[in-house]
């Protein structure tokens, strides 16, 4: 069974902090991950994709990989309230088939 | 460039009923997915159309089904609708089956009573 799994939250961090999501999978054979950030009544929006081992960068977004433990996450420096969504973690098999966990809902705080 | 649309956005229908969505994908996007999201289940994925064929299908009973039409756009059918396909459905687009990113459309709300 291919699993996504995460911490369900709420998370809640201060305006200003930093806000770490975290992601793991079941399948080895994992290829592609990526994060999607979801407000309430609206669809998910890609905002980070990570294929290797090691950090992504993008603005304040950073993405981590690592397959030996089965292992994404997600960094967002200096939260902002307009942070505050679901964030769901994305993994994609080599078949194409796209699993997501339940997502995490985090709340920045002003 | 344009993103991905669906019709229609909000629909209510009663059980045994039929519906059908629509889903035209981002210009140059020939792989279409479908997805239903509930607060219970998550985001689950239904199908993926390439090229007018099914690529792939997910763990769904037979009374979900689809079709991709030759200019890429897409319709999902659900026949005898039970109060449990109330969900959001949400069709994303991508170039190709293998390319890794998708993009969502806002999705339509189906409520079934």
């Amino acid at each position: 069974q291919k699993e996504v799994e995460q911490n369900s939250g709420p998370l809640s961090v201060p305006e200003g902090a930093i806000a770490s999501l975290n992601c793991t999978y079941s399948d080895r054979g994992s290829q592609s991950f990526f994060w999607y950030r979801q407000y309430s009544g609206k669809s998910p929006e890609l905002i980070m994709s990570i294929y290797s081992n090691g950090d992504k960068e993008d603005g304040r977004f950073t993405a981590q990989l690592n397959k030996a433990s089965q292992y994404v996450s997600l960094l967002i420096r200096d939260s902002q309230p307009s942070d505050s969504a679901t964030y769901l973690c994305a993994v994609k098999y080599n078949n194409n088939d796209m699993r997501f966990g339940a997502g995490t809902r985090l709340t920045v705080k002003p | 460039k344009a993103g991905v649309t669906q019709t229609p956005r909000y629909l209510i229908k009663t059980r045994g009923q039929q519906v059908t969505l629509s889903c035209s994908p981002i210009s140059g996007h020939r792989s279409v997915s479908w997805y239903q999201q509930t607060p219970g289940q998550g985001l689950q994925f239904l199908f993926e159309y390439f090229s007018e064929t099914q690529r792939n299908k997910g763990n769904f009973p037979g009374r979900f089904s689809g079709r991709q039409f030759s200019n890429s756009r897409s319709e999902m059918n659900v026949s005898t609708l039970e109060l449990g396909d109330s969900a959001l459905y949400l069709c994303a687009s991508s170039l190709a089956p293998g390319d890794r990113e998708q993009y969502f459309g806002p999705g339509t709300r189906l409520t079934v009573t």
